[in-house]
C-alpha cells in the first residue's frame, strides 16, 4: 500500500522547546515538500528537496530545518526561533522536479503553549 | 513575489446547485494550474491545467484556464453535501515544481 505517511497526528510542546516531525514515503518519489497550513489560509511552502542530500528553503523558511538522507524520508524540525509554530502541518511528494501533481500525506497538527 | 487569490473565500448553497469557484494568478513564469479538493486533512489533487480554453471533466467538476486573463474557474454541477469541503488552486513554476497555494475557497453544500 504506497503512499506518504506523517506522524504525530497530533503534537503538542512546550515554548522553547525543538519539535521534529516525521514524513515518510514509498511512492520512490524523488521530491518532497513541506508545508504549513494556518486556518482560513492556503499552504505555504516551508523547505522541498528534489533529490537525496539537497533541499532548498521555500517562502516561509525561518525557524525551520530540514534534511534529507534517505529518499524515503524528509523530516521537519521546528525549532524555538520560529515565533508562531502552531500549525497544521504538511507533507507532499511528487514523482520528480518536472512533476506537477502532488501527493500529500495527513498532516500534523503542531500545538505550541 | 508569485501571487494566486481565490475568490470566493467561502460560499454556502443548498444540494443541486451549481457554483463556480475563481482563482487568479500573477507568477513570474507560469507552467501550469492546479486544482485540490481538502476535506478536513490531505488536499487532494482534482485537475491540472496547461492550456487555455481547453476544459478538464471529472464528472460533475470541470474546470478552464485563461492564460490571457490569468485566470481558472472550477465548476461544480448539481453538488453534493459530499463536495463541502476547502478547494485549493495552486500555480506551478518551471523552478524545481514549486508551488504557489491560494487561501481557497470554503464550500458548504447543505442539504
Amino acid at each position: 500500500d504506497g503512499g506518504i505517511t506523517q506522524s504525530p497526528k497530533y503534537l503538542f510542546r512546550k515554548e522553547g522547546q525543538n519539535v521534529t516531525l516525521s514524513c515518510e514515503q514509498n511512492l520512490n518519489h524523488d521530491a518532497m515538500y513541506w508545508y504549513r497550513q494556518d486556518p482560513g489560509q492556503g499552504l505555504r511552502l516551508i523547505y522541498y528537496s528534489q533529490i537525496v542530500n539537497d533541499f532548498q528553503k521555500g517562502d516561509i523558511a525561518e525557524g525551520y530545518s530540514v534534511s534529507r538522507e534517505k529518499k524515503e524520508s524528509f523530516p521537519l524540525t521546528v525549532t524555538s526561533a520560529q515565533k508562531n509554530p502552531t500549525a497544521f502541518y504538511l507533507c507532499a511528494s511528487s514523482i520528480d522536479r518536472s512533476s506537477y501533481e502532488q501527493y500529500f500525506g495527513p498532516g500534523t497538527r503542531l500545538t505550541v503553549t | 513575489e508569485d501571487k494566486v487569490v481565490q475568490s470566493p473565500l467561502s460560499l454556502v448553497v443548498h444540494e443541486g446547485d451549481t457554483v463556480t469557484l475563481n482563482c487568479s494568478y500573477e507568477v513570474t513564469n507560469f507552467r501550469s494550474l492546479l486544482w485540490y479538493k481538502q476535506e478536513k486533512k490531505a488536499p487532494t489533487f482534482l485537475f491540472m491545467l496547461t492550456s487555455s480554453g481547453i476544459e478538464k471533466k471529472s464528472g460533475r467538476l470541470s474546470s478552464i484556464l485563461d492564460k490571457k486573463e490569468l485566470f481558472s474557474i472550477l465548476n461544480i454541477t448539481a453538488t453534493q453535501t459530499g463536495d463541502s469541503a476547502v478547494y485549493l488552486c495552486a500555480v506551478v513554476s518551471p523552478n524545481a515544481g514549486k508551488s504557489t497555494f491560494g487561501d481557497g475557497t470554503t464550500l458548504t453544500v447543505k442539504p
